[in-house]
């Protein structure tokens, strides 16, 4: 989990703020990833990026938009935060080559909108 | 949606029993793992078979994959206290992405 670091940890807001979460990673992995986990279900994949200027929208990117600022840099941003964007969200990298398939995935951020 | 489902969604077991977990599938796939998640942490990766595989071992897992039911179980053998955990299949299809179930809660009492 140290490879891959996810900030903050923990935060609260207020409906209608402005939010951002960070993901960064030491792995050198091109592949990353963004994923909200709702109590009690899976993962869901929110938008990953297979590099630098490759951007794609996962199965739930409504609400939400992504940065990537580097290879070892992907943010995640809610424009305007709602009560039921409150969930626990990692992030995850992969590599290239026969390896691709595995993901590395951060401690998470457990966001609470009110 | 999801594409992986575990069956049972939680088991309770005693150490060092066996724990089985099973996940079924509904389109084809290129490979299929099973990830761990410690209460509120990250998902760690336990183990990835392909298609074209049918059983692998890694340690006290065992994991079997059958393309024909699409379904694929996670054996733990001579389970432990710090074994407990939920436990994700995750299948990757052509487009190698990953697809999560929704997890099955293993409780093993000392």
């Amino acid at each position: 989990d140290a490879d891959v670091t996810q900030t903050p940890r923990n935060r609260i807001t207020k409906t209608g703020k402005r939010i951002m979460l960070e993901c960064s990673q030491t792995k050198g992995h091109d592949r990353m990833y963004w994923y909200r986990q709702d109590p009690g279900l899976g993962l869901r994949l929110i938008y990953y990026s297979f590099d630098v200027k490759d951007i794609n929208k996962g199965e739930i990117s409504d609400g939400y938009s992504v940065s990537r600022q580097a290879q070892a840099k992907f943010s995640l941003s809610l424009e305007s935060a709602i009560p039921n964007q409150t969930a626990l969200y990692f992030c995850a990298t992969s590599d290239l080559g026969p390896g691709a398939d595995t993901q590395y995935f951060g401690p998470g951020t457990r966001l609470t909108v009110l | 949606s999801q594409q992986g489902e575990e069956d049972p969604q939680a088991l309770s077991i005693q150490e060092g029993e066996n724990a089985t977990m099973n996940c079924s599938y509904k389109t084809s796939i290129n490979n299929l793992q099973w990830y761990r998640q410690n209460s509120g942490r990250g998902l760690v990766h336990l183990i990835l078979i392909r298609s074209n595989e049918r059983e692998k071992h890694s340690g006290r897992l065992r994991v079997t994959l059958d393309t024909s039911k699409k379904s694929s179980s996670l054996l733990i053998t001579a389970s432990r206290a710090a074994d407990t955990a939920s436990y994700f299949c995750a299948t990757a299809g052509s487009a190698r992405q990953l697809t999560f179930g929704s997890g099955t809660q293993l409780t093993v009492l000392p």
